[in-house]
């Protein structure tokens, strides 16, 4: 199983320039998160999904789109960067099942926003 | 609204020294409880979660945590730590309540030195 896996690896745009990250995993979880990680600031979460076609705002959602079509996949819009978005994204995913339900994360998108 | 507080924001400590990192959470109700790991560069892996049961958890590394819940505490030990765990460690609540959202702590780096 390759868990979690995200594209691209590392990107650079310029202010206005609009990208798409994708986020894909194999674990057949209903809940998918993106987090952005700044220094001092921990993870935050951006938004989130609990199933194939619903997501939800996080705590900070703004200047960012998602959406999931498919159960496997969630994808993370900038329409029009800002440099206060150079960050380094993280996704995850997670079992409905409380037992179960550790978050796998991808290995991240570093992202500059010039 | 659940929220987690993790108090050491940068530890030192020489190789076999003890560790302890101290995070506490609020949330009124059943709590999953999760430490994460994040190794320079790479992304966060699980250390250990706490579920129910046995409030004395033990994970991989020889990392243990012992969750207090009269004091809302999750702190996270080990005995004797080596220069490969400098890494930042996160500690993250989810409150168990229709749906998961969890909230991770702003980390601790922990910087072990030979």
């Amino acid at each position: 199983n390759a868990g979690v896996t995200q594209t691209p690896k590392f990107r650079v745009l310029k202010t206005g320039q609009s990208m798409t990250l994708l986020c894909a995993q194999d674990m057949n979880h209903e809940y998918m998160y993106w987090y952005r990680q700044d220094p001092g600031m921990g993870l935050r979460l951006i938004h989130y999904s609990v199933g194939e076609g619903t997501t939800a705002k996080g705590e900070v959602p703004d200047g960012y789109n998602v959406s999931r079509l498919k159960k496997q996949n969630f994808l993370l819009g900038l329409e029009s960067a800002a440099p206060s978005q150079t960050s380094v994204y993280f996704c995850a995913s997670s079992s409905r099942d409380r037992g179960l339900n550790e978050q796998f994360f991808g290995p991240g998108t570093r992202l500059t926003v010039l | 609204a659940q929220s987690v507080s993790q108090h050491n924001h940068h530890v030192i400590l020489s190789e076999a020294a003890s560790l302890e990192l101290g995070c506490n959470y609020s949330y009124g109700g059943t709590v999953n409880l999760f430490w994460y790991v994040q190794y320079p560069g790479q992304h966060l892996q699980l250390l250990l979660k706490y579920f129910s049961g046995d409030p004395l958890v033990k994970g991989i590394k020889g990392f243990e945590a012992e969750f207090i819940k009269s004091k809302f505490s999750f702190n996270l030990r080990k005995p004797s730590v080596q220069w490969s765990d400098t890494a930042e460690y996160f500690c993250a609540v989810n409150g168990y309540g229709g749906y998961q959202k969890v909230t991770f702590g702003t980390g601790t780096k922990l910087q072990v030195i030979p």
